[in-house]
């Protein structure tokens, strides 16, 4: 069945370091896509960064890289230099689906804190 | 400005009494979705868009209805509320290719007594 993993329910980092949020998907599709999203403590989701199963570069977006290990099938945020507002709780999700349909799969997120 | 919006923002009401919540999107997005959030359990897909007159059912669809009769507009409908429909929900849209990442609304807090 298709699923997201994230094994992190929280974690905490100094200001200034990096850090890197866990994610493992499971599908049997070929063609699917990988995204993060941030919730802070308001409640809106915000999306980071996006990631194609066919694209061969790992993405990035400023501070925000993606870490695609596609035999491992995993795709971890990687967060460089944080932030005080990048205290937030973080969803990996995978969209599925092909012939003009997909769906959604959010793992269960992992919660930051970042340290003065 | 862009935006997905959704009403009402909070809810409390009772077990059977019918409800709706809308949600209206004006970026002339195709694919248009509900989540329910629960602590624990991320978002979860209740049911999803690819356009108008066209749904499907996520991975949580029991005790919701939803109808996409214009682009901007996907309604979620509870018949008969449970206490187990307690949730933070979202509604969410994007375009139609599948690389583009999904607008959030706000969400709406619902309690069920």
């Amino acid at each position: 069945a298709q699923k997201i993993t994230q094994t992190q329910p929280g974690m905490f980092v100094q200001e200034k370091e990096a850090v890197t949020l866990d994610c493992t998907y499971d599908t049997s599709d070929q063609s699917y896509g990988l995204f993060w999203y941030k919730q802070p403590s308001s409640g809106e989701m915000i999306f980071l960064i996006y990631q194609g199963s066919y694209d061969e570069q790992n993405a990035t977006e400023g501070r925000y890289s993606l870490n695609f290990q596609k035999a491992r099938k995993s795709a971890n945020l990687v967060i460089s230099a944080s932030q005080l507002g990048d205290s937030a709780m973080y969803f990996c999700a995978m969209r599925e689906g092909s012939s003009g349909t997909y769906k959604y799969i959010f793992g269960t997120g992992t919660r930051l804190k970042v340290l003065a | 400005e862009a935006q997905v919006t959704q009403n009402p923002r909070y809810l409390i009401t009772v077990t059977g009494k019918k409800l709706t919540v809308t949600c209206s999107q004006n970026m002339n997005h195709e694919y248009m979705s509900w989540y329910r959030q629960d602590p624990g359990l991320g978002l979860r897909q209740i049911y999803y868009s690819m356009n108008v007159e066209v749904t499907d059912k996520g991975d949580v669809p029991e005790g919701y209805k939803v109808s996409r009769k214009e682009k901007r507009n996907f309604p979620l409908i509870l018949e008969s509320p449970s206490p187990n429909q307690t949730s933070l929900y979202f509604c969410a849209s994007s375009f139609g290719n599948p690389n583009q990442p999904q607008h959030f609304g706000d969400g709406t807090r619902l309690s069920i007594l």
